[in-house]
């Protein structure tokens, strides 16, 4: 069985300051990871992914992700906030042979001017 | 943008009554999802499919059924409606799964309020 735990259902950073959103999963195998990120009103959308190639996974609007294995996590950062990133971004896992994915309770990140 | 519509959008209905929410999609995808959305839960899925006719549960089952008779249809069911099934139900599409897991694209949900 996979779960997902991200730590901070708010976090609020200044525009331009580092964003960490922290997320570590449980796995019986080896996981296929997910950031995913909903602005208001609408569905989710893929930010990045990682399925067992590069540890560091780059995805769109400058986000990243770093797979530890040793620690169960894959944090999400990205060097420096704008104000457009402000938005609910969720963490997700499935299965090497599993078609369900699921996710974490989501980080609603603020931006401050 | 991938071609998935939700329907209804907005429903209000009462309790015990059924409610059935629709998810089609135009891109012959074989994998299709239910999630609903709360406050402090985020995501949780309540059943999906790997083809016509082959559904499982998620994690929040109870009280919900699904039905996929084509590969465009999946339909989610509430037989009695309970105000605990408030909610935001999403749909969701993948082309692929397992180890070759892909992107989930995901409707614009359908807002539920059961009175």
């Amino acid at each position: 069985a996979q779960s997902v735990t991200q730590l901070g259902s708010h976090v609020s950073v200044s525009e331009g300051a580092l964003v960490l959103l922290r997320c570590n999963y449980s796995s019986s195998v080896p996981p296929y990871l997910f950031w995913y990120v909903q602005y208001p009103n609408q569905g989710l959308q893929l930010l990045l992914k990682y399925t067992s190639a590069a540890t560091l996974v780059k995805g769109i609007n400058g986000f990243e992700a770093e797979f530890k294995k040793s620690e169960t996590s894959f944090h999400l950062t990205k060097p420096s906030a704008h104000m457009s990133d402000a938005a609910e971004y969720f963490c997700a896992v499935s299965g090497s042979s599993a078609s369900k994915i699921i996710f974490g309770s989501g980080t609603r990140l603020s931006i401050r001017p | 943008d991938a071609g998935i519509t939700q329907s209804p959008r907005h429903k209000v209905t009462e309790t015990g009554t059924p409610v059935t929410l629709r998810c089609h999609q135009t891109e012959n995808h074989r994998y299709m999802y239910w999630y609903r959305q709360d406050p402090g839960h985020g995501l949780r899925l309540i059943h999906y499919s790997y083809g016509v006719k082959d559904t499982d549960k998620g994690e929040v089952s109870d009280g919900y059924s699904v039905s996929r008779s084509k590969t465009e249809d999946f339909l989610l069911t509430l037989e009695s409606a309970t105000s605990s099934q408030t909610s935001v139900y999403f749909c969701a599409i993948s082309e692929s799964a397992g180890r070759n897991t892909g992107e989930l694209f995901f409707g614009e949900g359908s807002r539920l309020t059961v009175l």
